[in-house]
């Protein structure tokens, strides 16, 4: 079975760093394209960008370029999301998601497995 | 303001049919595949529906999609309780080369 496990709850102060994970199991991991989606409290899901851990290719959308950091650690098939220096406006609900299809990331393939969430709260 | 527009709620009483809409254009929805994502209270999202119409296993033939030009329907018959919850539409962009989303429809059964 395909399976997204993500890192726990996280709660932050304002400029500190973080480290998020998805482990993954039930697929080959370097070869699916990896979504990263934000949902802020009450709100919709937003795509924040996609990673192929096979090279660690990467594609950010232009609202979340420079403000995290994806990258894939294939020795233990997780990714990971990372601040560092986190604002009050990035807390939400982080998801991380896999395509479909192997080596596909556009408009010929979808998201199909998504992780649990994890939690961030950055306040002071 | 989301690339894809979706209503931002509809409603419907059990055992009734309703249907969401999610518009977009040439770069997105005209020429990639839609998916839909049912989000029930609390959980992750899940998917409903791929490749515009095709529904993964285990989800019932209550649930139905389709596209037609720029726009894409997703069309629940036979409502439960159940079924309340937020539903969102999905794509690429090919212009953007980016994700996208609709902003979401609340569905609720009355």
């Amino acid at each position: 079975d395909v399976q997204l496990v993500q890192s726990g709850a996280e709660v932050k102060k304002p400029g500190e760093s973080l480290n998020i994970s998805c482990k993954t199991s039930g697929f080959r991991f370097t070869t699916y394209w990896i979504d990263w989606v934000r949902q802020m409290p009450g709100k919709g899901l937003e795509w924040m960008g996609i990673i192929y851990p096979g090279d660690s290719d990467t594609i950010y959308s232009p609202s979340f370029q420079g403000q995290v950091t994806m990258s894939a650690d294939k020795s233990t098939s997780t990714a990971y999301l990372q601040w560092s220096s986190l604002k009050p406006s990035d807390t939400g609900m982080y998801y991380c998601a896999r395509r479909d299809r192997p080596y596909c990331r556009g408009g010929y393939c979808q998201v199909d497995s998504w992780g649990q969430g994890t939690l961030v709260t950055v306040s002071s | 303001q989301s690339v894809l527009t979706q209503p931002p709620s509809v409603s419907a009483a059990p055992g009734q049919k309703v249907t969401i809409s999610c518009s977009g254009s040439s770069s997105n929805i005209g020429n990639n595949y839609v998916s839909w994502y049912q989000q029930l209270p609390g959980t992750a999202p899940k998917l409903l529906i791929y490749e515009n119409n095709k529904r993964p296993s285990g989800i019932p033939d209550r649930f139905s999609g389709s596209k037609s030009g720029t726009s894409a329907t997703l069309g629940i018959t036979g409502l439960q309780t159940g079924d309340e919850g937020d539903y969102y539409c999905g794509t690429w962009d090919s212009s953007l080369n980016a994700g996208v989303f609709g902003g979401g429809t609340k569905l609720t059964v009355l």
